[in-house]
């Protein structure tokens, strides 16, 4: 299993980024998958889940209304859609396989500053 | 919300003992539990999941058990590379949280 996440960067405050996780080395398409971040004053904080299928999905207080997620089984790669970017956003960025996080990505940094 | 409380939120151990690190849950998620470990620098690895069922991979020094609110992850013989911090997850109900972290340092 290998989940590699892209994307991130340095972006001001009030930007955008999509953050990617290509998938390999199992069936993308039957797994739920998984956005979580990490910092280090507020720790894992779970993010937003999709179905399998992509029919479900579900958001963190703190992602909803600005996150999006979604994904392309036809690519094997689930996306972030990251809106109205705030400082308090600052933080790397995992994909997981499955909602009991089976399998991590190794991360991608993002830095939310001016 | 359900809260995952952890405890302790670290201690000292030294190599060849035997470490049990808590985990509460403010309500019920019968055995949707799972533990990882991390260390500095890297991604979390799943250690078990459904309380205690060891991932793919994990040595069977490391166990889980426990159901409802209450949960343990306990390491045998603890080495070297055992030292790293431990988050306990549930995944009963959206939103999902983990708790605070347990790190484990060498005394």
């Amino acid at each position: 299993v290998q989940l590699l996440e892209s994307g991130g960067g340095l972006v001001q405050p009030g930007g955008s980024l999509r953050l990617s996780c290509s998938a390999s080395g199992f069936s993308f398409a039957t797994n739920a998958m998984t956005w979580v971040r990490q910092t280090p004053d507020k720790g894992l904080i779970w993010l937003a889940a999709i179905s399998y299928d992509g029919l479900n999905k579900y958001y963190s207080d703190s992602a909803k209304g600005r996150f999006t997620i979604s994904r392309d089984n036809s690519k094997n790669t689930l996306y972030l859609q990251m809106n109205s970017l705030r400082v308090g956003d600052t933080a790397i960025y995992f994909c997981a396989r499955t909602v009991a996080f089976e399998d991590w990505g190794r991360g991608t940094l993002v830095t939310v500053s001016s | 919300d359900i809260q995952m409380t952890q405890s302790p939120s670290s201690l000292s151990a030294s190599v060849g003992d035997r470490v049990t690190i808590t985990c509460r849950a403010s309500q019920g998620i019968g055995t949707s539990l799972a533990w990882f470990q991390q260390k500095p620098g890297e991604a979390p690895k799943s250690l078990i999941y459904g309380a205690s069922t060891l991932q793919r991979g994990v040595p069977s020094k490391f166990s889980g058990s426990g159901s409802g609110t209450d949960f343990t992850l306990t390491i045998n013989s603890l080495q070297v590379e055992d030292f790293a911090t431990y988050y306990c997850q549930h995944y009963t109900d959206y939103p999902l949280t983990f708790g605070g972290g347990t790190k484990v340092e060498i005394k």
